[in-house]
């Protein structure tokens, strides 16, 4: 079982739809990261949280410490939001480097 | 924040030969990582680059094939060597600034190797 599991892997959406990303992981954490990545392969970090929950724009980003679960939703979608969305964990201990999810590659059509 | 130059962001490579990437961050930062994410993959971790010293590799992954340079606080260099066609992915440096666990990342570089 891999440490963060990601759902959907893939998701097609009309725009203005209310998207939800989820992100699941068996670790005990002390950061998650919500990237986004666009064809060219650079990525973007969009949140990092370690509790609650945090808002940028039409971007959410809510997390569940004692479910191990988090989530990023997408209000009124639009296609630019096109893109894989990756949720990535920094377990607790001496690591330092982040573990990612496989993804979530989104499509919101016109 | 901490802004990222990596380079170059793709590149067509013959086999046997080498690529050495460069990732240049505006402000001095704690910790630089290099990933690699095979097509249809997740990011792996290759190594953390260390400032004045050798770097540190994940399993699977060996200073012969994957030489790290880190000369600075703010300077490091990942070179491809000996490539084969499974060499081509995507190769990402990442940093975290000071007194931060904040991530950031670069553009990546787009590796084929044919």
């Amino acid at each position: 079982k891999n440490e963060v599991e990601q759902s959907p892997q893939n998701l097609t959406a009309q725009e203005g739809e209310f998207i939800t990303i989820n992100c699941s992981y068996s670790v005990g954490i002390s950061a998650l990261h919500w990237l986004q990545q666009h064809p060219g392969g650079g990525i973007v970090s969009l949140f990092m949280l370690s509790s609650g929950k945090k808002k940028h724009g039409r971007l959410i980003a809510t997390i569940n410490i004692q479910e191990k679960h988090s989530s990023l939703h997408i209000t009124a979608s639009h296609p630019r939001d096109s893109a894989v969305y990756i949720c990535a964990v920094r377990s607790t201990g001496s690591a330092r480097q982040l573990t990612f999810g496989s993804g979530t590659q989104l499509t919101v059509l016109p | 924040s901490a802004v990222i130059s990596q380079k170059p962001s793709r590149d067509i490579c013959q086999r046997g030969t080498s690529l050495t990437i460069q990732c240049q961050v505006d402000s001095q930062v704690t910790m630089m990582f290099w990933y690699r994410q095979q097509p249809g993959q997740s990011l792996t971790l290759i190594a953390t680059a260390n400032q004045g010293s050798e770097a540190t590799y994940e399993s699977g992954f060996v200073i012969d094939k994957f030489p790290i340079s880190r000369p600075n606080l703010t300077f490091s260099t990942l070179t491809v060597s000996n490539m084969s066609p499974e060499d081509s992915s995507i190769y990402l440096c990442s940093v975290e600034a000071w007194a931060s666990t904040e991530a950031f990342f670069g553009q990546g570089t787009r590796l084929t190797v044919v």
